[in-house]
């Protein structure tokens, strides 16, 4: 079965630039019909969707983060990742990556999550 | 604030029905499906039933899920200590075109 991990620096210094790797293991990234998506939960809060990537290459974002996200895939290396540029204390947050058969659709499966926090 | 609304709690005890609610017009009002999720402490979300009223493999028959109108609901009978845990509601929001979570209910068995 697929099984999603995420990745990457815990700490990441005000101002700079997040950034995060998911690799897939058990499927591959080029199978059809399914999107690729990031999802965040600060810490005792609820969850927000970042944004997905699709059909090798395609993207969309919660517009709530205007610019300053980027979601892209390797699928040499059958990974995706996410790059959150002027990060702040506010974008301290458990970094979940999570499969979906749809752009609406429910997300199965995440991983595990990655604590990721934002301090000089 | 989450687009979608769900209680902060609930509770019952063992052996008890609880449901939980989640409404939201622009999303489950405009005919977006609703999908649940459970979170133990200190794990990632599991889905717990997709498209309104759909279990995944392995989860148990005492998980159910529902819509009409403007709101969603996940009812659990038979309730177990195990199920005490965050449940969430998720749906897709056509006036901010997102993908949206409700705010969470803690289920606490008494």
């Amino acid at each position: 079965q697929v099984q999603l991990q995420e990745s990457g620096p815990g700490l990441v210094k005000p101002s700079q630039t997040l950034s995060l790797t998911c690799s897939v293991s058990g499927g591959s990234m080029t199978s059809p019909n399914y999107y690729w998506s990031w999802i965040r939960q600060h810490p005792g809060k609820g969850l927000e969707w970042i944004g997905y990537i699709y059909d090798s290459g395609s993207s969309y974002h919660n517009p709530s983060f205007k610019s300053r996200v980027t979601i892209s895939v390797d699928t040499s290396k059958n990974q995706y990742s996410l790059k959150l540029t002027s990060v702040n204390a506010a974008d301290t947050a458990i970094y979940y990556c999570a499969r979906h058969g749809d752009w609406d659709g429910g997300f199965d499966p995440w991983g595990q999550g990655t604590l990721v926090t934002v301090s000089s | 604030q989450s687009v979608l609304t769900q209680p902060p709690s609930v509770s019952g005890a063992p052996g008890q029905r609880v449901t939980i609610s989640c409404t939201g017009s622009s999303s489950i009002g405009a005919g977006y499906d609703v999908h649940w999720y459970q979170q133990l402490p200190g794990s990632a979300p599991t889905l717990l039933i997709y498209d309104n009223n759909n279990r995944p493999s392995g989860v148990p028959d005492r998980f159910s899920g529902s819509k009409s109108g403007t709101s969603a609901s996940l009812a659990i009978t038979g309730l177990q200590a195990e199920d005490e845990a965050d449940y969430y509601c998720q749906s897709y929001d056509s006036s901010l075109s997102v993908v949206v979570f409700g705010g969470g209910t803690k289920l606490t068995v008494l």
